[in-house]
């Protein structure tokens, strides 16, 4: 059983930039979120996918936009970087809510690096 | 205001004894609670949850955490502990109706077990 996986492990960009980030959840699941995770830090709430729509989003800028397909991927997309968007970005895949399945299940992430 | 806090940045331990990380939040309601592991350069690996019921959970490798509502905390414990379980352990909350899968982390407490 494929957990969750994402694309690419690391990658470089330069400030101003847009970067594309993809996530596959893990079998079964429907729910994707996504966490940025700054050196240090514990991991911060972007947004959550479910039905191909944005549910929740945390406190980020409209910079960090998503969307979600119908075979439940998703894209994390961020225009205009910033040197403090460098960090480990987590996606993470969860049943819907009211299913009794409650825990997220974390991909490797992806790191992140503007210079 | 909703949080968790992990007051302790470092917990050190020789293996083989009893291994304590502590974890306490601050909401309105009931909360939905979570451990977290994190190796070096990987994602988050769940651990257990407390959702309701019995206050103490058993989860993954050996780990339990007691949830203890009048102390609002969830600390995560282990009889014994082994040197594979250095690591860095993060509590997170999400809370019920329309917030749920919003996880909010704790800042994280690194593990150290010595031989």
């Amino acid at each position: 059983d494929a957990g969750v996986t994402q694309s690419p492990t690391h990658l470089i960009k330069t400030r101003g930039q847009q970067v594309t980030l993809r996530c596959s959840p893990k079998s079964g699941h429907d729910t994707v979120s996504w966490y940025q995770q700054a050196l240090g830090q514990g991991p911060q709430f972007i947004f959550q996918y479910y039905e191909e729509e944005e549910r929740q989003r945390g406190n980020f800028p409209d910079r960090f936009s998503g969307h979600q397909f119908p075979n439940y991927s998703s894209e994390l997309n961020v225009n205009a970087l910033l040197l403090g968007d460098s960090a480990l970005y987590l996606c993470a895949s969860s049943q819907a809510a009211g299913t009794g399945s409650y825990e997220q299940y974390f991909g490797p992430g992806t790191r992140l690096t503007v210079t | 205001a909703q949080s968790v806090a992990q007051p302790e940045d470092q917990v050190n331990v020789a293996e083989g004894n009893p291994l304590t990380v502590k974890c306490t939040y601050s909401v309105s309601g009931n909360p939905y609670l979570f451990w977290y592991v994190q190796y070096p350069n990987r994602g988050l690996q769940f651990l257990l949850k407390y959702i309701t019921g019995d206050n103490l959970v058993k989860g993954s490798y050996g780990f339990e955490a007691e949830f203890n509502k009048s102390q609002t905390s969830f600390h995560l414990k282990k009889p014994s502990a082994l040197v594979s379980d250095s690591a860095l352990y993060f509590c997170a909350v999400s809370f019920r109706t329309d917030s749920w899968g919003k996880l909010q982390f704790g800042a994280g407490t690194q593990v150290v077990v010595t031989p």
